[in-house]
């Protein structure tokens, strides 16, 4: 079957760094995403990974090693506004849609 | 900028009845989707569509069905409501990620319709 795995919760404080991991087991690989979504709104578009490596975005880094089937999202400079469910999906070759995980919730502490 | 909208945001159904959630988006993309999002799971696609007059069904498609007249518009009904569909619902577009010559197009979502079933 296909699976998506992250932790379900994290904790850490503002300004520090965390690190947030997803492994996947899917059908074909046709990229990664991380989305970011607070509580009770739609999630909105961090990231996405293809390619094996690191992919900046300001605070936040994404990284992927299919070999592995591992990606992470780094956060850097941690804010308070930065408390939401982080979401991997995966694009695999069943129709090429998305296969989603189950999110990780950050909370971020002052 | 619009984006996607979804209406209504809140309702409570009786057992068996039905509705319709509306989807609308206005960047003239391809690909429509509605997913259902439920405590400690992963967001599940419910239908999909990757152009007018096409639609597809996607991991949970039982009891909904969905159609394509416009690009603008995806609207999502759920036949006969049962409390087993009380869920946070999304609607979802993006260019399409084969036509567009690659699958990094992300999905827009709308603001989600929080739908209750007693």
């Amino acid at each position: 079957g296909q699976n998506i795995d992250q932790p379900t919760e994290m904790t850490a404080t503002e300004g520090a760094i965390v690190q947030i991991n997803c492994t996947y087991q899917t059908s074909g690989f046709n990229g990664l995403f991380w989305y970011q979504q607070h509580a009770g709104e739609a999630p909105t578009f961090l990231s996405y990974n293809v390619l094996d490596g690191l992919e900046e975005k300001g605070r936040f880094s994404s990284f992927l090693s299919r070999s592995k089937g591992y990606s992470y999202l780094l956060l850097k400079e941690l804010q308070m506004k930065d408390s939401a469910s982080y979401l991997c999906a995966v694009r695999g070759d069943s129709n090429y849609q998305l296969i989603w995980g189950a999110g990780t919730k950050l909370i971020i502490k002052p | 900028n619009a984006g996607v909208t979804q209406t209504p945001k809140f309702q409570v159904l009786k057992t068996g009845q039905s509705m319709t959630l509306q989807c609308a988006q206005d960047m003239n993309h391809e690909y429509m989707s509605w997913y259902r999002q439920d405590p400690g799971m992963g967001l599940r696609l419910i239908h999909y569509s990757v152009g007018a007059g096409i639609t597809d069904q996607g991991e949970v498609p039982n009891g909904y069905n969905v159609s394509r007249s416009t690009t603008e518009d995806f609207p999502l009904r759920l036949l006969s409501a049962a409390p087993s569909q009380t869920s946070v619902y999304f609607c979802a577009s993006s260019k399409h990620f084969l036509l567009q010559g690659g699958s990094n197009q992300p999905q827009h979502f709308g603001d989600g319709t929080r739908l209750s079933i007693l």
